[in-house]
């Protein structure tokens, strides 16, 4: 499906680590993007790579996308607690571009 | 002021009633969705309208019913709930051409418990 498919489900890691999160998909795409959900909120656009683009940088975020892999990862650097939440991968393209989400990765960092 | 609004933002109802969820948002965006929240917290998209037209209609019960009065609004009306309804259902929205590739901005979802 074209839905993206994020790992590790959960991650719990120390302010000031560095968090690492994947996503993989099985369609061709136009672009794949991140998404940052706080508990009891609604999502919130953090990056978009394009499928001719092979890494973005946007503050403490930085996004790789490999097409051959169908891959995509997502690193925060020197993470803060408030940081804590879940992150989604949402590839988009496929025979109707919808674009799909996955059930994201909940990352917690301890203080 | 906020971009995409959702009302009620919790709902608890019985098993065979109907329930309405309303979204607005003002951001001048021609494209509306409505995506599905589970307890697993897999978002699942089930309706998508573009300047008042339905364009995506997923595998969803007839008993669920957008309708969009005009392109700043699009309202979910659920008849016959049941169980399974209960979720968190979030509204978003995207400028024209988002459908095609842009971001999504999404309300800050409803909750809908149904006993």
């Amino acid at each position: 499906s074209q839905q993206g498919e994020e790992d590790p489900q959960a991650l719990s890691i120390q302010e000031g680590e560095n968090a690492t999160m994947n996503c993989s998909y099985k369609t061709s795409i136009n672009n794949l993007q991140w998404y940052r959900q706080n508990s009891g909120r609604g999502l919130v656009h953090l990056i978009l790579i394009r499928s001719n683009e092979r890494e973005k940088h946007s503050g403490r975020l930085r996004v790789t996308l490999d097409t051959s892999k169908k891959s995509s990862s997502l690193l925060i650097t020197a993470s803060r607690a408030a940081d804590t939440a879940s992150y989604f991968c949402a590839p988009r393209g496929g025979a109707t571009n919808k674009l799909i989400f996955g059930t994201g990765t909940l990352l917690a960092v301890q203080p | 002021d906020t971009a995409v609004s959702q009302t009620p933002k919790y709902l608890v109802t019985q098993m065979g009633n109907d329930k309405s969820i309303k979204c607005e948002q003002n951001l001048g965006h021609d494209t509306m969705y409505w995506y599905k929240q589970d307890s697993k917290k897999f978002l699942k998209i089930m309706f998508s309208y573009n300047n008042k037209e339905l364009i995506i209609n997923e595998t969803v019960p007839n008993r669920f019913s957008p309708k969009s009065p005009d392109k700043a609004h699009l309202n979910l009306h659920i008849n016959s709930l049941e169980l399974g309804d209960s979720a968190v259902y979030f509204c978003a929205s995207s400028p024209q051409g988002g459908f095609n590739t842009g971001e999504l901005f999404f309300g800050e979802g409803s909750r809908l418990t149904v006993l």
